[in-house]
């Protein structure tokens, strides 16, 4: 059974960066066929999509947040990262990381979320 | 980006009703949507792939049905459990989008 488990700072100030890591375990980020993604969910709202990337280190982000984004991979340590840079009150969220099949290609592991928050 | 709209957005049903949720796209996505269930606290589950297709372990009460661009959740016969969040999401293109929710609520 594949687990995703999400760990990093709830609180970042405002201008720095946000860091998070999604440790996968029971199956092996390179052993390629899945895209593993971030998605964020604003208090009390919907997914936004933020980004993904491939074992081989190819991403694709979310054009909204593409100039702050960076997603890495850690095959070594069968782990993901986030980095979002400069951010404010909007960024405050739950971020989820997620694995995305190739058929289908589909969220179908989740982690449980982590809640960032935003402050000074 | 292709947008996703569902409707209605909030929905109060006794148990036993019906539910039917829509969701329609932008643009044509062929069969390439999907939706999720998230209860209160919970990550996303997901529920139906490929607009109709079942996910092994999920009720059958619970089918989809549609393509193109209009798209619709069914849940038969609504049991307590299913209180929750529904979303629908495309993978025709990038970036990933998702529909805003529609909250299902027991009477």
């Amino acid at each position: 059974q594949v687990q995703l488990q999400e760990s990093g700072p709830g609180l970042v100030k405002p201008s720095q960066t946000l860091s998070l890591t999604c440790t996968v375990s029971g199956g092996s980020i390179s052993s390629g066929g899945y895209y593993w993604s971030w998605i964020r969910q604003h208090p009390g709202k919907g997914l936004e999509w933020i980004g993904y990337i491939y074992y081989s280190g190819s991403t694709y982000y979310n054009p909204s947040l593409k100039s702050r984004v960076t997603i890495s991979v850690d095959t070594s340590k069968n782990q993901f990262s986030l980095k979002l840079s400069s951010v404010t009150a909007a960024d405050t969220a739950v971020y989820y990381c997620a694995r995305e099949g190739r058929v289908p290609p589909a969220f179908d592991y989740w982690g449980q979320g982590t809640l960032v928050t935003v402050s000074s | 980006e292709i947008v996703l709209t569902q409707s209605p957005d909030f929905q109060s049903v006794t148990p036993k009703e019906k539910v039917t949720i829509t969701c329609r796209a932008s643009q044509s996505i062929g069969s390439s949507l999907h939706w999720y269930q998230q209860k209160p606290d919970q990550s996303p589950k997901l529920l139906i792939k490929y607009a109709s297709q079942s996910i092994s372990g999920v009720p059958s009460r619970f089918s989809g049905s549609g393509s193109g661009t209009d798209f619709t959740l069914t849940i038969n016969s609504l049991e307590a459990e299913d209180a929750a969040t529904y979303y629908c999401h495309q993978s025709s293109s990038l970036p990933r989008t998702f529909g805003q929710g529609t909250k299902v609520e027991i009477k």
